[in-house]
């Protein structure tokens, strides 16, 4: 089977650098990805990483380590629209998603 | 491309009635998801189909549930009889083969069971 452990909330401060991890455990894995979902609305894309490594999309960067089967997501300069959940999917043939991360920004 | 499309947006109805959700996905991608996001159960996969076969439903809750996909440009996903338990938010996602890393999700349909 299939598990996802990431934390369900994390505050930060508008500015600041937050981190949020994500373990897995999967029987088939290709690749690790991240969505954010703002309330009311869907899933969107940020970011993936199908190699060991870290992956950098301007503010927001992704890492890997296939060997420790660990993943983050690093939001830097946070802004007031980062208030969302992010979520951790692992891609085999299909996507399985985390249970996500509530991230609150205040001012 | 307008994305992935899905209707209702919205839906309202009786336990017991039978319900039927759509999906368009983009033009071109070969893989349909069908999920389910509840504050309980979070994001759960339900079933998904590549080139308009289904590949695994092992996520489907029950018999009520049943998801076809007549034809790359439309799917559905029925629940027959409906319960209160089935409330949920429902997304569709589609993604191109070889488009390993990006699932392209519908608005959603915010089922409400009464």
């Amino acid at each position: 089977g299939q598990s996802l452990e990431q934390p369900s909330e994390v505050t930060a401060v508008e500015g600041a650098i937050v981190q949020i991890n994500c373990t897995y455990q999967t029987s088939g894995f290709y690749g690790l990805s991240w969505y954010q979902q703002h309330d009311g609305g869907a899933p969107t894309f940020l970011s993936y990483n199908g190699l060991d490594g870290l992956e950098e999309t301007g503010r927001f960067s992704s890492f890997l380590s296939r060997s420790d089967s660990y993943g983050y997501l690093l939001l830097q300069e946070l802004q007031m629209k980062d208030s969302a959940s992010y979520f951790c999917a692992v891609l085999n043939n299909d996507m399985r998603f985390g249970a996500g991360t509530r991230l609150t920004v205040k001012p | 491309d307008a994305g992935v499309i899905q209707s209702p947006r919205h839906e309202v109805t009786e336990m017991g009635q039978e319900v039927t959700l759509r999906c368009k996905p983009i033009s071109g991608h070969d893989y349909l998801f069908w999920y389910r996001q509840t504050m309980m159960r979070g994001l759960e996969l339900l079933i998904y189909f590549n080139n308009n076969v289904p590949i695994d439903d092992s996520g489907m809750p029950e018999d009520r549930f049943s998801a076809k996909m007549p034809n790359a440009s439309f799917s559905t996903l029925k629940i027959q009889p409906s319960e209160p338990r089935d409330s949920a938010v429902y997304f569709c996602a589609s993604r191109p083969t070889g488009g390993t890393d990006t699932q392209y999700f519908g608005p959603g349909t915010r089922l409400t069971v009464l």
